[in-house]
């Protein structure tokens, strides 16, 4: 079983909707959560960065943590075709040497006009 | 400002041959790192070095070599290219001393081993 799950899609709405991508994991040690997007043929870039468990947003994006649960999500308000790329969740833990992140396999999202 | 530079974008190879990956960074930043990204699997650490002269493994290190001889720049060396290394590969960077700062990745090389 991998660390960190996520649901590869592809996730299909339509422009406007409200769109929720959630990835699970397995190490309880992990504190540090990131949301990346990755457009295609171009290198992931950080959305969102949330420390333990809580809410945190950043314009039409909201990351959310349940550590209890251990599943973290990020929710996008009013989806515009540009936000059409795959979003690959990321995690460390405290102290982690390097700060090696652990992925997931991302999901790739697709919203139509 | 450049930010993460790979080359080369493509690279096609045959079972047995080397090559090396180039990653250049000018942002300054003491911690860097490859990582391959394969359908379905992610994006697997492979090596990292959080400073010039200093290198450890990831996740997946056989088959791959690097070294840090300067800030700027680490290499990839496929020591003996085979098929199972078939993989988008990428570099990316962060500042050292702060625990969060964000990485910066390139946008990566496509290789092919036939």
């Amino acid at each position: 079983q991998k660390e960190v799950e996520q649901d590869p899609g592809p996730l299909s709405v339509p422009e406007g909707a409200i769109v929720s991508l959630n990835c699970t994991y397995s190490n309880s040690a992990f504190q540090y959560f990131m949301w990346y997007r990755q457009y295609s043929r171009k290198g992931p870039e950080l959305l969102m960065y949330t420390y333990s468990s809580g809410n945190k947003e950043d314009g039409r994006f909201t990351a959310q943590v349940d550590k209890s649960s251990k599943y973290i999500s990020l929710f996008i308000r009013d989806s515009q075709p540009s936000d059409s790329a795959t979003y690959l969740c990321a995690m460390s833990a405290w102290n982690n040497a390097g700060n090696m992140l652990t992925f997931g396999g991302g999901t790739r999202l697709m919203v139509k006009p | 400002n450049a930010g993460v530079t790979q080359t080369p974008k493509f690279q096609v190879l045959k079972t047995g041959q080397s090559m090396t990956l180039q990653c250049a960074q000018d942002m300054n930043h003491e911690y860097m790192s490859w990582y391959r990204q394969d359908p379905g699997m992610g994006l697997r650490l492979i090596h990292y070095s959080v400073g010039a002269g200093i290198t450890d493994q990831g996740e997946v290190p056989n088959g791959y070599n690097v070294s840090r001889s300067t800030t700027e720049d680490f290499p990839l060396r496929l020591l003996s290219a085979a098929p199972s290394q078939t993989s988008v590969y990428f570099c990316a960077s962060r500042e050292g001393g702060r625990y969060n700062s964000p990485l910066h990745f390139g946008n990566g090389t496509r290789l092919t081993v036939t």
